[in-house]
């Protein structure tokens, strides 16, 4: 069965905290993708990775960065934590190509920052 | 750039209703459309998509149309249960692009 699996799904921090999000796909994806949700603005993509050791940034990428030293993990990470920032984050992958696409998407991480 | 609207919600409906969701698109080329759903407290996961036009996609007693004359691609069930409650994305992935595009959602609450 395949799987895109977010290591938290809750998380409460302090303004200021370095917080790391990671995401691991087990299908040989090439494409993964951080998003927000947030209540009222539907979906809003932070950072995407195409492959190994690159990075796009999305419509929001301010106050995140993203790493992807593997093909199967990509993390997210805050440096310092604000209280805007919490949300609900949600990790996507998907292969390069081909017409179908489809995303799969991890559980979820719940973000609290106060 | 490309876009997805879809029906404003929340839409509420009495079990066994039947259900429309309107989406419709803009985006250059031929995408692949796509529905996900959210259910409380998940991901979103797929429900259905189509490829191409005039294609339809069908999961669960839902069914959506690749209508390309009118950009749209409406989810439709005949009749809808409870446990159908959940958010509802429309959106767009062109060949061989990196990102997708969302509609903002469309909550469904089924009462009994």
């Amino acid at each position: 069965d395949v799987k895109v699996t977010q290591s938290s799904r809750y998380l409460v921090k302090r303004t200021g905290e370095k917080v790391f999000l990671e995401c691991v796909q087990d299908m040989d994806h090439e494409n993964m993708f951080w998003y927000r949700q947030d209540p009222g603005l539907g979906l809003r993509l932070i950072y995407f990775s195409y492959d190994v050791k690159m990075k796009e940034k999305g419509d929001i990428p301010e106050g995140y960065s993203v790493s992807r030293e593997k093909k199967e993990r990509f993390s997210l990470i805050l440096e310092s934590a604000s209280t805007n920032q919490t949300s609900m984050y949600l990790c996507a992958s998907t292969f390069t190509g081909g017409r179908t696409g489809e995303l799969f998407f991890g559980e979820g991480s719940r973000l609290t920052v106060l | 750039g490309d876009s997805v609207t879809q029906m404003e919600g929340p839409v509420t409906l009495s079990e066994e209703a039947f259900l429309t969701i309107n989406c419709t698109y803009t985006a250059t080329g031929y995408p692949s459309l796509f529905w996900y759903v959210q259910y409380p407290g998940e991901g979103l996961q797929l429900l259905l998509k189509a490829t191409k036009a005039d294609d339809k996609g069908s999961n669960k007693g839902f069914e959506a149309t690749y209508r390309k004359e009118t950009t749209s691609f409406h989810l439709e069930k005949g009749s809808v249960q409870v446990s159908d409650s959940a958010v509802y994305f429309c959106a767009l992935r062109r060949v061989n692009a990196g990102k997708s595009t969302f509609g903002d959602g469309t909550t469904l609450t089924v009462k009994p």
